[in-house]
């Protein structure tokens, strides 16, 4: 059973335009909520973060919503640019977990 | 202010041959982790240390796969009989804190081949 699941699977977007990513979890014991950016032959690097005492967490031009109801989060990617094409990975833990579950990325192409 | 390494970058395999991978954690991380990622996928959990206990190995797919961290620093990742589905990117990650709800921070892989 899939503990996260993101999508899109790709996504392409013209620079100067809004990039948004879904996840969505099952487990309500998930207390963090990181999003990971991966370059080709690379390994994954943390770009934000959001625990859910909050709804919205913003860094720069990346912003986390958070939505503990619905059991979903989003990253959105302002005045995205072509530096920004890469793979995207929402993923979930907890204090009580020893791992990361990963969605199964999304592939982010940003057009000139 | 050196990050996670891991070695060799690439190794390519015959099938049945035994593989060792190396992570090197980021120096006084107490946690370290492995995933492997499979192509076009996301990383899967495969084991999980807090200093030189391996307190969950629940995603290693068989008892093939073996991980150490003797002295709490280093780990290895070691694939016995090495088959062509074991072919992926290897991931170690290390963590300052303990379990898993805190910063992962990452190496660039290994890529393993298996012909």
């Amino acid at each position: 059973q899939q503990q996260v699941k993101q999508s899109p699977q790709s996504l392409i977007v013209q620079k100067g335009g809004i990039s948004i990513i879904n996840c969505a979890y099952e487990n309500t014991a998930f207390d963090y909520f990181p999003w990971y950016q991966q370059f080709p032959g690379k390994g994954p690097a943390l770009l934000i973060a959001i625990r859910p005492d909050v709804s919205e967490k913003k860094e720069g031009r990346f912003t986390i919503s958070f939505n503990k109801s619905a059991k979903q989060f989003s990253l959105h990617i302002m005045d995205s640019q072509p530096g920004d094409s890469a793979t995207y990975f929402c993923a979930a833990s907890s204090y009580n977990f020893n791992k990361f579950y990963f969605g199964s990325g999304t592939k982010l192409n940003v057009k000139p | 202010g050196a990050g996670v390494s891991q070695s060799p970058r690439y190794k390519v395999a015959k099938r049945g041959q035994d593989v060792a991978l190396r992570c090197d954690p980021i120096s006084g991380h107490v946690s370290l982790f492995w995933y492997q990622q499979a192509l076009g996928q996301g990383p899967e959990f495969l084991t999980y240390f807090q200093n030189e206990a391996q307190l969950d190995k629940s995603g290693l797919p068989s008892d093939r796969f073996f991980a150490e961290r003797p002295e709490g620093s280093v780990s290895t990742l070691k694939i016995q009989r090495t088959q062509q589905e074991d072919s992926a990117v290897y991931l170690c990650a290390s963590s300052l804190e303990g379990p898993g709800a805190y910063e992962q921070y990452f190496g660039p892989g290994t890529r393993l081949t298996v012909t």
